[in-house]
């Protein structure tokens, strides 16, 4: 049961344009959420995050967008570059007070490819 | 800057064989993860630890085992490798509530033949 989905495996946008990945889970008890980027041979590094409080959250050229009542979020890049070309994964985690909040669920990931 | 370090970068073991993965992070983190991450199924949780000889099954804990004996270490072991256990392992630690982040190793790329 993918409590966590990404429906694109991949996405291919050119430099300068937005790149938008999506993000869609089932679990009402998630209360946090994440992006990590992957390069091949490395480990994820986190990107940005947002708390369900809030519907928006912005650093610098990466914007994460949330949507609870659809239970969907988005992240976009603006502009997109080449070294943006990665595997990105959206994460989430629970509710301190539910005790669910030390563990992340992941998605299956997007690989974007941006081209010159 | 926190460290994990995962002692191989690329592991080739045969059918049967025990086979140990080490974790270690250098930042006095309580939590402690192994997942493996597979083409189309992201990143799956194995066996996640809170502390010190505590551990706990993650979603797909079947044919594996943990050990952590040492706050600083998390051990993957696989009791006995099989080809479906052919991934790209990823260890990560945490302080506090996962909204804070992981710090994810390099990874091991395990292939069983």
């Amino acid at each position: 049961d993918q409590q966590v989905k990404q429906n694109s495996p991949s996405l291919s946008v050119q430099e300068g344009r937005i790149s938008i990945l999506n993000c869609d889970y089932t679990n009402s008890m998630f209360d946090y959420f994440l992006w990590y980027k992957k390069y091949p041979a490395e480990g994820p590094t986190f990107l940005i995050s947002i708390s369900s409080i809030k519907d928006k959250n912005e650093d610098g050229r990466f914007t994460v967008f949330l949507n609870k009542s659809a239970k969907h979020l988005s992240l976009h890049i603006v502009p997109s570059q080449p070294g943006d070309s990665a595997v990105y994964f959206c994460a989430a985690s629970g509710n301190p007070n539910t005790g669910t909040a030390s563990k992340l669920t992941f998605g299956t990931g997007t690989r974007l490819q941006v081209t010159l | 800057d926190v460290k994990v370090t995962q002692s191989s970068r690329y592991l080739v073991k045969r059918t049967g064989e025990k086979v140990f993965l080490e974790c270690v992070q250098d930042m006095d983190h309580e939590n402690m993860f192994w997942y493996r991450q597979d083409p189309g199924l992201g990143l799956r949780l194995i066996y996640f630890s809170y502390d010190v000889k505590m551990k706990e099954k993650g979603d797909i804990p079947e044919g594996y085992s943990v050990s952590r004996e040492k706050k600083e270490r998390f051990s993957l072991i696989l009791e006995s490798a099989s080809t479906n256990q052919t991934s790209m392992y990823l260890c990560a630690s945490s302080f506090g509530a996962a909204s804070y982040g992981y710090t994810f190793g390099s990874g091991t790329r395990l292939t069983v033949v």
